[in-house]
């Protein structure tokens, strides 16, 4: 079965430090995946997506996220952490089905809390 | 203008009543989804439209009812309301298939709470 797992529940970062959000995958086939980002009480909101080419995928609001396929991870980043980044963070991943054919299924992990301190 | 809006946004009832959540989106799109957002922030997915065809039904109690009156609305529909439905309930969009090449557009949310 396909699956995403984002090992850390939280992240904390100091305004203007380097962030990272981290994401492993487990697919069969090519994996097409996505970050999307929860402000509180809100939907979510799409950042990127990968689907093929470039390894390096920038996105919304400053974020980029490096698909990496030997580690099989798709890390989410950014140079310079925000206040107004502290927020929920799901990576998802497109499922499979039973005879190995692509769904319109997203399968997301259970969401990272990023909290930015000023 | 908002793309995707639901309502109502908060939704506090018995159990075994039956309620209903509506969506609509402007956006012009041909999919339409149902998602599930537990206490735990985990979210799953329900249900999923394309142009009024039912392409996705996952694995929830036939008391979930969707029903797609036009490509622009998406409701769900809830019999006999258990305290595990409480949740928060997310409509979404996306401009047609396969839905997952393209970004989805999330509603605010309904936050159902059975009591």
């Amino acid at each position: 079965a396909q699956s995403v797992a984002q090992p850390e529940d939280q992240v904390n970062v100091a305004e203007g430090n380097p962030l990272t959000v981290k994401c492993t995958y487990s697919v069969s086939g090519n994996p097409y995946l996505f970050w999307y980002v929860q402000y509180p009480n809100r939907g979510l909101q799409f950042l990127l997506k990968y689907i093929t080419g470039d390894n390096l995928v920038k996105g919304s609001y400053g974020f980029e996220a490096e698909f990496n396929k030997s580690q099989t991870s798709f890390h989410l980043k950014k140079p310079s952490a925000l206040v107004s980044d502290s927020a929920l963070y799901f990576c998802a991943v497109r499922d499979i089905g039973a005879r190995g054919g692509a769904t319109n299924k997203l399968i997301f992990g259970t969401g990272t809390l990023l909290a930015v301190q000023p | 203008d908002t793309a995707v809006s639901q309502t109502p946004k908060y939704l506090v009832t018995q159990m075994g009543n039956d309620k209903s959540i509506k969506c609509e989106q402007n956006l012009g799109h041909d999919t339409m989804y149902w998602y599930k957002q537990d206490s735990k922030k985990f979210l799953k997915i329900m249900f999923s439209y394309n142009n009024k065809e039912l392409i996705i039904n996952e694995t929830v109690p036939n008391r979930f009812s969707p029903k797609s009156p036009d490509k622009a609305h998406l409701n769900l529909h809830i019999n006999s309301l258990e305290l595990g439905d409480s949740a928060v309930y997310f409509c979404a969009s996306s401009p047609g298939l396969p839905a997952v090449l393209y970004e989805q557009y999330f509603g605010p949310g309904t936050r159902l709470t059975v009591t």
